[in-house]
């Protein structure tokens, strides 16, 4: 069963508008979150996290918003650029456990 | 949901010895497999995608002999690590995609890996 899940596997977002991704989970016990970008033929690069303890971190364009009790995240990227367009992850892990759980992935397509 | 799973989830052994890491795709079948390795940071790095029948193709730097990928079958996908150092100690995750959506990614749960 898929305790991080992505339910929407793509969006498509004009230049400039926002873009937001969401991620849900299932696990009580996840205390961080991450998200990650991946461009074909790439791996997964790292582009913002978040601790339970937040509910909000923000890094320029990109911001993550974490809701505890409906155990949901997303992403926002305000303004949205071209170069944004890939699948995005979001994974979740715990301190009693160093290991990732990813959801399956948004892919994201920014269009001018 | 599809499900990947990864065997075995943690092995320590000793310097010099070879450690196979299976990466299964249970419910559908996986034309192709990602194994990564995670550093610390929680930043992952492909290693190599592996894609049924044919050989893998490794991400530079990687060293093919050293980490060696099997993919026999449209369920499994196998990462040896031969001659392991103690620097090869890491968690290694595999994931897998569908033939129809190649960009939907299902990760394994990963393997630790200890090197004494």
């Amino acid at each position: 069963d898929q305790q991080v899940k992505q339910n929407s596997p793509s969006l498509s977002v004009q230049e400039g508008r926002i873009s937001i991704l969401n991620c849900d989970y299932t696990n009580s016990m996840f205390d961080y979150f991450l998200w990650y970008k991946k461009y074909p033929a790439e791996g997964p690069t790292f582009l913002i996290s978040i601790s339970s303890i937040k509910d909000k971190n923000e890094d320029g364009r990109f911001t993550v918003f974490l809701n505890k009790s409906a155990k949901h995240l997303s992403l926002h990227i305000v303004p949205s650029q071209p170069g944004d367009s890939a699948v995005y992850f979001c994974a979740a892990t715990s301190n009693v456990a160093d290991k990732l759980i990813f959801g399956t992935g948004t892919r994201l397509q920014v269009f001018p | 949901g599809a499900v990947v799973s990864q065997h075995p989830s943690r092995v320590i052994c000793k310097s010099g010895t070879s450690v196979k890491i299976e990466c299964r795709s249970l419910d559908f079948q996986a034309t192709t497999m990602f194994w990564y390795r995670q550093f610390p940071k929680k930043s992952l790095m492909l290693m190599a995608t592996s894609n049924e029948g044919s050989k893998a193709t490794y991400e530079q730097g990687v060293e093919k002999d050293k980490f060696l990928i099997n993919h026999a079958s449209l369920t499994l996908s196998t990462l040896t690590v031969t001659s392991a150092h103690p620097e090869d100690s890491s968690f290694y995750i595999c994931s897998a995609s569908r033939p129809t959506i190649q960009e939907t990614q299902y990760f394994g749960p990963g393997t630790r890996l200890l090197v004494l």
